[in-house]
């Protein structure tokens, strides 16, 4: 089954503990990106990634960092989590960003 | 940064009803529209992608418009049911870009 996968879904820590959201696609897709979703203010773009070893900064990077050592897997890391990190993230893969996105199941994260 | 604008910000309809919403996005440089459908609780599903001025993709009973030149997109539901309740984001893509910017959904709401 063609799928983006997330893990954890959900996850509460605290502030300062370092921490990697995974996101895997078995589509063969180029273009993975990640969102993250703020009530009032729709899916805001973090990072995306156009092919391995191709990243660049969406709209609100700071505070996070992005890998694409293989095509299929695009973790996002929080090096030191912040409460204005609360949110939910969503990881999304396409062919090409013109191309509809597949979203993953979302992962909800708070930060105390 | 791209303004992508949706309007309503939410709707609520009684079954049966047929009802429109709108996405306005800048028309410079302009490359793809897309159309996702969100439900509570799942993630984003893509509903059309649009690249042509004068597009028009339909799905059922839902409908969608481009018009690149003055920069805005409709969305139709015809004869709307409950489960058509969910909110509607639209997502512009500028050429030489790759960054997806999201505007931040309409909500709408059918009552039986």
């Amino acid at each position: 089954e063609a799928q983006v996968t997330q893990n954890p879904r959900y996850l509460i820590t605290v502030t300062g503990k370092k921490l990697t959201v995974t996101c895997s696609q078995n589509m063969n897709h180029e273009y993975m990106s990640w969102y993250r979703q703020d009530p009032g203010l729709g899916l805001r773009q973090i990072y995306y990634s156009m092919n391995v070893e191709v990243t660049d900064k969406g709209d609100v990077p700071e505070g996070y960092k992005v890998s694409r050592k293989e095509k299929r897997n695009f973790p996002l890391i929080l090096e030191s989590p912040s409460p204005n990190q609360t949110s939910l993230y969503f990881c999304a893969s396409s062919p090409t960003a013109a191309y509809e996105q597949y979203f993953g199941p979302g992962t909800r994260l708070t930060v105390t | 940064i791209l303004n992508v604008e949706q309007s309503p910000q939410s709707l609520h309809v009684q079954e049966g009803d047929s009802t429109n919403f709108t996405c306005s996005f800048p028309s410079s440089n302009f490359y793809a529209l897309h159309w996702y459908r969100w439900e509570t609780a799942k993630s984003p599903e893509a509903l059309f992608v649009m690249t042509l001025n004068g597009d028009e993709k339909k799905k059922g009973r839902i409908s969608a418009t481009l018009n690149t030149k003055e920069g805005y997109s409709y969305l139709y539901i015809k004869g709307s049911q409950p489960e058509d309740s969910a909110t509607y984001l639209c997502a512009s893509l500028s050429g030489g870009y790759n960054k997806l910017i999201f505007g931040a959904g309409t909500r709408l709401a059918v009552h039986p």
